[in-house]
């Protein structure tokens, strides 16, 4: 079945750096999903990337689907506190059918004041 | 509130019973979907309806684990014989494009 693959797992930065974090797959994928996760909350959808090449940005956050649509990324601009979680890719299984969206373990942020 | 509703938001129990979850979706949703998550892990998805009828189903949902969409409004997934396992965030979303998740249940099996 489908997999994404995220890294890091952790991620600790000073306040005011910046940050990424990286989702692959072995396949292709028709789109990619974000959601945050604060700590004791449940999982909020960022954004929706379908095609490849694509880039967003939502304010400080940019995210990226590569040119073969097997990965993507999330890159935070000068991190707030507030930028603290849990982010997760998704993806649909492209080939089987599936329509259950498939979540990555998520990269933990963590941002010292 | 006209978010996706979860009740109870927590369920603590012996092992061997049987538990029940509710959840009830944003009205004009017509997707529905049940993920397990489990403390510092992702979402892992369990099973999903459109309208009433169940699409998909995982691996990682044993016999003991059903779950019902009876009006193709809001759903429950039942857990007969809970194992310590089973101990964990219960998420439902729905959905017409992206999910929207509510709070979760989470269940502690003793």
């Amino acid at each position: 079945g489908q997999q994404v693959m995220q890294i890091p797992q952790y991620q600790h930065v000073q306040e005011g750096e910046d940050f990424t974090t990286y989702c692959n797959s072995s396949t292709t994928l028709s789109n990619i999903q974000w959601y945050k996760q604060r700590p004791g909350g449940h999982p909020v959808f960022l954004i929706q990337l379908v095609k490849s090449g694509e880039v967003k940005k939502q304010k400080r956050l940019t995210f990226q689907f590569g040119e073969a649509k097997k990965n993507s990324s999330l890159h935070i601009t000068a991190t707030q506190t507030t930028d603290v979680g849990t982010y997760f890719c998704a993806a649909t299984d492209p080939g089987g059918g599936a329509d259950g969206l498939t979540f990555g373990k998520g990269t933990h942020l963590i941002i010292q004041p | 509130d006209t978010g996706v509703s979860q009740n109870p938001r927590h369920k603590i129990t012996k092992r061997g019973q049987n538990v029940t979850f509710r959840c009830d979706p944003i009205s004009e949703h017509n997707r529905l979907y049940w993920y397990r998550q489990t403390l510092g892990q992702g979402p892992e998805f369990l099973t999903y309806f459109q309208n009433e009828a169940q699409l998909e189903k995982s691996r990682l949902l044993s016999d003991r684990f059903s779950a019902e969409r009876p009006k193709g409004s809001f759903s429950t997934l039942e857990i007969q014989r809970t194992e310590q396992g089973d101990s964990a965030m219960y998420l439902c979303a729905s959905s017409l494009t992206e999910l929207f998740f509510g709070e979760g249940s989470r269940l502690t099996v003793l």
